[in-house]
């Protein structure tokens, strides 16, 4: 039982690129969600999902876009990179709405 | 959304005391979690207690929703509690998660 997993753990962008943050969880969840973590802060939530085929906003969904065609996958799409989305981004998954488990998290740099 | 704000932000204790972590949120919630993070990063749950009081180990937690707050309690704290403490809540009206900025705290040996 891996749990969540996400790739890759490290990534540096040139702005303007677009890139795909992979997560992926094995524990049959119906919730997964993305967060970004700046320096010093809490995390905020980008995008949800409540099931395959839902997803919803969250607090900053700008510049994001996320799918979910599978229970076991949710992957976090940046369009153009910006500066600005530099940051570390989670992925979590529950039974919602019990506990959350969180992933490793992905280390982005846009320079 | 709902706001939600932990205090203290720091918090620097000596191998073997007791502390307190508090988290105040603004509206009635269905969803609060206590989240520990570790200093490489990872983000363990330690609670889901939206109402009442729950007890592992040396950590406690106890909600009382109608007043809007959540309290963490950690007895004989160990260096291996050290890291940042979040809480999280959930409105009733979206799956909309917000997080606290989180209390810092450090064990010293």
């Amino acid at each position: 039982n891996a749990g969540v997993t996400q790739t890759p753990k490290f990534q540096v962008l040139k702005t303007g690129q677009s890139m795909t943050l992979q997560c992926a969880q094995d524990m049959n969840h119906e919730y997964m969600s993305w967060y970004r973590q700046d320096p010093g802060m809490g995390l905020r939530l980008i995008h949800y999902s409540v099931g395959a085929g839902i997803t919803d906003q969250g607090e900053v969904p700008n510049g994001y876009n996320v799918s979910r065609s599978t229970t076991e996958d949710f992957p976090l799409r940046l369009l153009s990179a910006a500066p600005s989305q530099t940051s570390v981004y989670f992925c979590a998954s529950s039974a919602f709405p019990y506990e959350q488990y969180f992933g490793p998290g992905t280390r982005l740099t846009v320079t | 959304g709902i706001q939600v704000e932990q205090s203290p932000p720091d918090l620097i204790l000596q191998e073997g005391a007791n502390s307190t972590l508090r988290c105040n949120f603004s509206d009635s919630v269905n969803n609060l979690q206590w989240f520990h993070q570790n200093p490489w990063g990872q983000l363990i749950n330690l609670f889901y207690i939206p109402s009442g009081t729950k007890q592992n180990g040396r950590l406690s937690a106890t909600t009382v929703a109608t007043e809007r707050y959540s309290l963490l309690y950690i007895s004989s704290s160990q260096t291996t509690d050290s890291g940042v403490y979040f809480c999280a809540v959930e409105g009733w009206d979206n799956n909309d998660m917000r997080f606290g900025a989180g209390t810092r705290l450090t064990v010293k040996p």
